[in-house]
């Protein structure tokens, strides 16, 4: 089956050391989004790439990143994660940004502790 | 600015019940709106979207939607609710320009708990 795929599904990491979590998709689409949940709130979007063009949300901060090295890869870098960064890190993809095909595809989502 | 209320942080109901979760929007142009559900330690899921046409739109899980330009609302909708039906649920609208990607604006999400 077609999906969106995150690992790991759980990480633990400490105060100010980088991590990276990963996506990635068996769905072939051109969108991959990066959301942050905390605790059964709405989702936020940090960026999402578009193919290969990069789209920061303005209040997204500096310590995210991220990388698509190709269509089915996408990467999520926190530089230095503070105990703020804790939440649940959504990837989804879509296969186009136009409305009819805006439909997005969801993956399980990574739990980031911070100790 | 686009964007969705959610009123309701939680709703219960019986099982067998109809359901309903409400959702209201604002948009400049015309609203691409979308239903999700979410259950604990998971992704979202997909339910259903407008995009034109047709104002009940039929989704996943005997889900449906109804689409009212006038009330600007868009309530999500279940004849009967089994218990597996609870879990959190999240409006959302398209953001309005390609240049946003196509972003999902979400409401704050309503829990919903069905009790046997």
């Amino acid at each position: 089956d077609a999906m969106v795929i995150q690992n790991p599904r759980y990480q633990v990491t400490q105060f100010g050391k980088p991590v990276t979590l990963s996506c990635s998709q068996t769905l072939n689409h051109n969108v991959m989004y990066w959301y942050q949940q905390k605790s059964s709130q709405a989702p936020k979007l940090l960026f999402h790439y578009y193919d290969k063009d990069f789209n920061n949300e303005a209040d997204t901060p500096d310590n995210f990143q991220s990388r698509r090295p190709n269509t089915s890869f996408c990467f999520l870098d926190i530089r230095s994660p503070g105990l703020g960064d804790a939440a649940m890190y959504l990837c989804a993809t879509s296969r186009d940004v136009t409305a009819q095909y805006n439909e997005q595809f969801f993956g399980p989502g990574t739990r980031l502790t911070v100790l | 600015a686009q964007s969705v209320a959610q009123p309701e942080d939680q709703v219960n109901v019986a099982e067998g019940n109809p359901l309903t979760v409400k959702c209201t929007y604002s948009v400049s142009g015309n609203p691409y709106l979308f239903w999700y559900v979410q259950y604990p330690n998971r992704g979202l899921q997909f339910l259903l979207k407008y995009i034109t046409g047709d104002n009940l739109v039929k989704g996943s899980y005997g889900f449906e939607a109804e689409f009212n330009k006038s009330q600007t609302s868009f309530h999500l909708k279940k004849p009967s609710a089994l218990v597996s039906d609870s879990a959190l649920y999240f409006c959302a609208v398209r953001g309005p320009f390609y240049n946003q990607g196509g972003k999902l604006i979400f409401g704050q999400g309503t829990e919903l708990s069905v009790k046997p």
